[in-house]
């Protein structure tokens, strides 16, 4: 069965970085497009960005712009979210969730969630 | 893309009719997603292409719409569905969200 299993909960200061895996099984890891979603605390679901089933492709929302990197390590079957410069806004929990093999593909597997929380 | 969801959040009684609705800023065709999510768990899929049932989902959950209008209709709320629910427009990135609906106990 598909499991996606996240990286432990971390606490950062502000201007750090903070890098997220998602170890993927069950399924064949280089055929699925994969989100990362983040909801602050108390708050909605935002979608972060995609990474292609190839690795070489990403979109991000443009407020991440140059703070976000998405890759993956098909060695490990794990992929991975950089958030770099943090500032206390991006205290949230980071989800991974993996698509189909199309782009504009549903979320249908998620991870369990990455709380990181950013603080003086 | 801005999605808007309506109402922000309801209160129901087990057995109710629910109807929640998402307008998109622009016409998305049918790239519409739903999802449940319950507190401090992981948002879960129940319909994509805006009217498909996911898998494994209960037959009381339905979507609806194309363009700009969409519903999702719960047609007897079981106590396992008191949850917040959000559509999500998979038409054009960035994949956004909509503010969600929370629906609780009467």
């Amino acid at each position: 069965q598909v499991q996606l299993v996240q990286s432990g909960a971390e606490v950062k200061k502000p201007g750090a970085s903070v890098k997220v895996s998602c170890k993927a099984s069950g399924y064949t890891f280089t055929s699925y497009y994969m989100h990362w979603v983040r909801q602050a605390p108390g708050q909605g679901l935002e979608w972060m960005g995609i990474l292609n089933p190839s690795g070489d492709n990403t979109n991000y929302t443009q407020k991440f712009q140059g703070r976000l990197t998405m890759t993956r390590d098909t060695s490990t079957s794990t992929f991975y979210m950089e958030l770099t410069s943090l500032r206390s806004e991006d205290t949230a929990v980071y989800f991974c969730a993996r698509g189909r093999t199309y782009s504009s593909s549903p979320l249908g597997y998620w991870g369990q969630g990455t709380l990181v929380t950013v603080s003086s | 893309i801005q999605l808007t969801q309506s109402p922000s959040s309801l209160s129901a009684s087990v057995g109710d009719r629910v109807t929640i609705t998402c307008r998109a800023s622009q016409g998305i065709s049918s790239y519409l997603a739903w999802y449940q999510q319950k507190p401090g768990k992981a948002p879960n899929l129940l319909i994509y292409a805006a009217s498909t049932l996911q898998s494994g989902v209960p037959s009381r959950f339905s979507g609806s719409g194309s363009g700009t209008d969409f519903t999702l209709t719960i047609s007897s709320l079981q106590p396992e569905d008191f949850a917040t629910y959000y559509c999500q427009q998979l038409n054009s990135y960035p994949f956004t969200f909509g503010p969600g609906t929370k629906v609780d106990i009467k």
